[in-house]
């Protein structure tokens, strides 16, 4: 059973749009969410990351935003620009030993 | 030039056959990490290790092997127990819990 659902799988935007990725989780053990990018036929990279003590956390064009009670965060996109098509995972884990669960992933396809 | 090396990049097996997957980082981190990752499943958990001559199972362990004999490398077996191996298989280190997990470029495995 997947410990992070994420939601949707996949979505396409166009150009200077906002790109929002949902995610939810049931272990409340929880406490680091990273968000990695992928692009075809490479490894993922960390792209941000929050931790429960804070409801939102910017860098650049990319927002999370958390709900602790509601166990579920956000990746916002603004402002898409074609290079960021790929595809986004959401993780979750805590502080043993950088274990992490992913979601399913999201296909984003930005047009020009 | 820091990083994680995987080979070979793509890797063609023959049923009943063992192959091993290469994993070298040059990064100094501590624990290291296999994913493998099929198309709309995200990244699951196969091994892990955090220290030279120790690992753990992951959440789908049945069918791998790995070995931990230096700290910079980490190889992964999939024997012929494996029955569905085609994956793309992706190693990860990452210095300890709640910390950045750096990935590899990963290995293509195709069963022919």
């Amino acid at each position: 059973q997947q410990q992070v659902k994420q939601s949707p799988q996949s979505l396409i935007v166009q150009k200077g749009g906002i790109s929002i990725i949902n995610c939810a989780y049931e272990n409340t053990a929880f406490d680091y969410f990273p968000w990695y990018q992928q692009f075809p036929g490479k490894g993922p990279a960390l792209l941000i990351a929050i931790r429960p003590d804070v409801s939102e956390k910017k860098e650049g064009r990319f927002t999370i935003s958390f709900n602790k009670s509601a166990k579920q965060f956000s990746l916002h996109i603004m402002d898409s620009q074609p290079g960021d098509s790929a595809t986004y995972f959401c993780a979750a884990g805590t502080d043993s030993w950088g274990k992490l669960q992913f979601g399913a992933g999201t296909q984003v396809v930005v047009t020009p | 030039d820091g990083g994680i090396t995987q080979s070979p990049k793509y890797l063609f097996r023959k049923e009943g056959q063992n192959v091993t997957l290469s994993c070298e980082q040059n990064l100094n981190h501590d624990a290291m990490y296999w994913y493998r990752q099929d198309p709309g499943q995200g990244l699951r958990l196969i091994y892990y290790s955090q220290i030279v001559n120790d690992f753990q199972k992951g959440d789908i362990a049945e069918g791998y092997s790995v070995s931990r004999e230096k700290k910079e490398s980490f190889p992964l077996t999939v024997t012929s127990a494996q029955k569905n191996p085609t994956a793309f298989y992706l190693c990860a280190t990452t210095t300890g819990g709640r910390t950045e997990a750096f990935f590899g470029q990963g290995t293509r495995l195709t069963v022919v």
